[in-house]
């Protein structure tokens, strides 16, 4: 069955150090997009891209970073820049041209600074 | 930025119905979602509006005044496993991302 994995589910992450978050999608989509999201909030726009190699900074990109190297997979990175990591992390894809159908989320990873 | 205000919390009782509010700034408007999210899950898709008027599919509609920046999401017949939170969610140009309010905490009682 096509869907969209995320990995790790939870992540711990020590001050000052990088980590990455995966994002594969087998459903042939072109756009793929992170969200960020804080307890009792909406999502936030961290990056999204809609084509290969090309991606675009939302609203919260100061301390993150993105590539998109294949179609499938939209990993990202929380660099020791990003002051207040601690959140949950959603990648989500969509058809361009197939709007009535919304995005398609993965299951989400859970990121903690200790 | 573009402000979509939704209620924070409601409440309603099994096997009634109950409508959620959404106002948004009509600016660049080009599509409105809505997604429903159970605690500690990601959002699913439940319904998209781009015309004026309402979509129907089962227990779930969605209503749509592009002039008033207005949607609403109606839930008939409520059950138990629809204690969610309820996302709404415009596309502003055809950009392709989405921007989402807070969401709207549905709690069900017996």
């Amino acid at each position: 069955d096509g869907g969209i994995t995320q990995s790790p589910k939870y992540l711990f992450r020590k001050e000052g150090q990088n980590v990455t978050l995966s994002c594969e999608q087998n459903l042939n989509h072109d756009a793929m997009y992170w969200y960020r999201q804080d307890p009792g909030q909406g999502l936030r726009l961290i990056y999204y891209s809609q084509i290969v190699n090309d991606f675009q900074k939302g609203d919260i990109a100061e301390g993150y970073s993105v590539s998109r190297e294949k179609k499938e997979s939209f990993p990202l990175t929380v660099t020791s820049a990003q002051k207040n990591p601690t959140a949950f992390y959603l990648c989500a894809s969509s058809m361009r041209g197939s709007d009535n159908y919304g995005y398609t989320f993965g299951s989400g990873t859970r990121l903690t600074v200790v | 930025g573009q402000n979509i205000d939704q209620p924070t919390e409601m409440t309603a009782t099994e096997g009634a119905i109950v409508q959620i509010n959404c106002t948004y700034q009509t600016s660049g408007f080009n599509g409105l979602f809505w997604y429903q999210q159970h605690a500690g899950e990601a959002p699913t898709f439940l319904s998209y509006n781009v015309l004026d008027g309402l979509e129907e599919k089962g227990r779930f509609s969605s209503f749509l005044s592009r002039s008033k920046g207005y949607s609403y999401l109606l839930l008939k017949e409520l059950q138990m496993k629809d204690s969610a939170s309820y996302l709404c969610a415009v596309r502003y140009t055809n950009a392709g991302k989405s921007t989402f309010g807070d969401g709207t905490t549905l709690t069900v009682k017996p």
